[in-house]
Parts: structure tokens; sequence; C-alpha cells
């Protein structure tokens, strides 16, 4: 069974679009995040939700709206796609742990392409 | 903010021979540092961390980490590369972003390529 399920595994859409890509984790975890890496291979974080809070990251446009409607699940939606937004997005969950053990558990990818 | 540098893009090595790819890493307070591996069109693998103790770290695949505080340092190595072991390779630092919840800053990842 796949820990960490994203769907679809590709999807092609044009500007102005709205999308959504679901995320579901069977670990049992606490937390779940949203990664966006681009087309240098550079992994960035979006977010990170847990049972008690949603953590936005600032830098990520107010078009992108985490949405988890139980903990074994955060969707991400992207609102009037933009070109710059084409990308492959990772989801991954984690324990709530201390620094010390922050492992976490990807799925495999979401490659977004914007035309 | 805690960062962490990986300062070469690719890495090439021969078959058989040792690897090393590099990370550099920059914190405040204590340093908790890991290696993450992805293979093509996959989601990235947890290999090993650094938390506390031996400054030398064993993780999968035969992997294994040098923590050198001196030189803030936390190089990957392998004694025998296999090509299988191409792939992509991240380190990364935990740091407390807020509300009780932690997340891994990850480094821009460096090529590796194994040559047969």
């Amino acid at each position: 069974d796949t820990a960490v399920s994203q769907t679809p595994k590709y999807l092609v859409t044009q500007m102005g679009n709205d999308k959504s890509i679901k995320c579901e984790q069977n670990l049992g975890h606490d937390t779940m995040y949203w990664y966006k890496q681009d087309s240098k291979k550079f992994l960035k974080i979006m977010f990170s939700y847990n049972n008690k809070e949603l953590i936005i990251n600032e830098t990520v446009p107010n078009r992108f709206s985490p949405k988890s409607p139980d903990k074994a699940h955060l969707n991400l939606h992207i609102n009037s796609l933009e070109l710059g937004d084409s990308a492959v997005y990772f989801c991954a969950s984690s324990q709530e742990l201390d620094e010390s053990n922050e492992k976490l558990f990807f799925g495999s990818g979401t490659q977004l392409s914007v035309l | 903010a805690q960062s962490v540098a990986q300062p070469e893009d690719q890495v090439n090595v021969a078959e058989g021979n040792p690897l090393t790819v590099k990370c550099t890493y920059s914190v405040s307070g204590n340093p908790y540092l890991f290696w993450y591996v992805q293979y093509p069109n996959r989601g990235l693998q947890f290999l090993l961390k650094y938390i506390t103790g031996d400054n030398l770290v064993k993780g999968s695949y035969g992997f294994e980490a040098e923590f050198n505080k001196s030189q803030t340092s936390f190089h990957l190595k392998k004694p025998s590369a296999l090509v299988s072991d191409s792939a992509l390779y991240f380190c990364a630092v935990c740091e407390y972003s807020g509300a009780g919840s932690y997340q891994l800053t990850f480094g821009k990842g460096t090529k590796l390529s194994v040559i047969p």
C-alpha cells in the first residue's frame, strides 16, 4: 500500500483555470506538507498542516489554498493558474515530533504544466 | 533562518569508486541534518540523519555521512558507488516553523551520476 498518495500524477491545464491536487496518507501521521519543486529541481516548502494549525509560508501567493478535511488528507487548490506555477508538487507527511526526528514521507509528485 | 548549501550541481563517479556529495550548513544552535534521495519520477526518500552523538552516521543503501562541526559540513559518502545510486541527492536542515511545527529546508540538490 502506498503510504503517501497524490492524484493526479500529471496535470495539464490552461492559464487562468482553477485546479486541485489531492493527497492522502495512511501512516497515521499528524502533520502534512506541500512542497514545490521547480524546473531546476529546487525544492521549497509551501505549507505545513497539523492537527492544530495551518502554517502558511509567506512567499506563497494566496491563489494557493490548502484544504484538510481530516488529518489523513491535505489537498492543494490553485486559483487562476499562471505559467510560473508549472512545477512538480510533492505532498509529504510526518509524525508530529520534535526537530530531532523530523522524518518525512513523500508522495510521488504531481507534475503541473500550465499552458 | 537555518540553511544548507550544496556546492555541486552534479557529481560524476565511476562504478566501484568512493563517492562524496558535499553539504555545508548554517544554523543557530544545534544542527539537525538530513539526507534525502530522489530517483527519477519519484518522491524523496529518507537516507539518514544527524541529531547528536557520533559524527559518522550510517544510513540506508550503504550510505553514510560525516558531521564536521569545525567545517560546518555534513558530506554524504559511500565507499563503493553503484550505477543504481544515480539519483538526485538533497541535504536538509530541520527548523522550527511556528505553532509547534517543524519543517525541513532543503538544499538545491546534487545530481549524482555513476558511470559503469
